[in-house]
């Protein structure tokens, strides 16, 4: 079985801060990890994923993540924050062996004041 | 090009009635995955669509149920509705089945259950 925890409910930052959304993950084998960004009354937007090769991956708006086998996580980072970063923010984990099924952390709440 | 689309957008349905919903994929995209949003939580994955067949699926009961047609496009069946149906249900679609593909998701249907 796979699974994936986002360890805060909500996530608080001044707009020009680095933010940090924290995610760790189980899954069998090598995981397949995803960020996705949900704004209100709209779908999952995607931001960025981990398959292979490089630790740090670049993805959509100036969002990157790191991925750490040795402690199980892929945590989401952005140098400065703006005001319109403020939305739920989910990670997701699958694998070879779950095909293409998602598996969904609860969601962290980023706000970020101005 | 058009992502993937859904419908209807919203939904209100009585309890031991049974719903449709709709699914579009982005163009290209032949694998089509389902999931369910309660509220304050993370996507729940029903089941996954391929080559018109049922691929994979989650831990819900046989009340849900889909279709893939020929033109890739899906719908997901709800029979016999519960309260605890009521939620936002997400199409997702991807180029392939296999964990490492990214899905990209609909706007999302809001089912009310009365």
């Amino acid at each position: 079985a796979q699974s994936v925890a986002q360890p805060e409910d909500q996530v608080n930052v001044a707009e020009g801060n680095p933010l940090t959304v924290k995610c760790t993950y189980s899954v069998s084998g090598n995981p397949y990890l995803f960020w996705y960004v949900q704004y209100p009354n709209r779908g999952l937007q995607f931001l960025l994923k981990y398959i292979t090769g490089d630790n740090l991956v670049k993805g959509s708006y100036g969002f990157e993540a790191e991925f750490n086998k040795s402690q199980t996580s892929f945590h989401l980072k952005k140098p400065s924050a703006l005001v319109s970063d403020s939305a739920l923010y989910f990670c997701a984990v699958s694998s070879e062996a779950a095909g293409n099924k998602l598996t969904f952390g609860g969601g962290t709440r980023v706000l970020v004041k101005p | 090009d058009a992502g993937v689309t859904q419908s209807p957008t919203h939904l209100i349905k009585t309890r031991g009635q049974q719903v449709t919903l709709r699914c579009s994929p982005k163009s290209g995209h032949d694998t089509v995955s389902w999931y369910q949003q309660a509220l304050g939580q993370g996507p729940q994955f029903i089941f996954q669509y391929y080559e018109e067949e049922e691929r994979q699926r989650g831990n819900f009961p046989d009340r849900f149920s889909g279709h893939q047609f020929p033109n890739y496009s899906s719908e997901l069946n709800v029979n016999a509705l519960l309260l605890g149906d009521s939620a936002l249900y997400l199409c997702a679609s991807s180029l392939t089945r296999f964990g490492s593909g990214t899905q990209y998701f609909g706007p999302g249907t809001r089912l009310t259950v009365l």
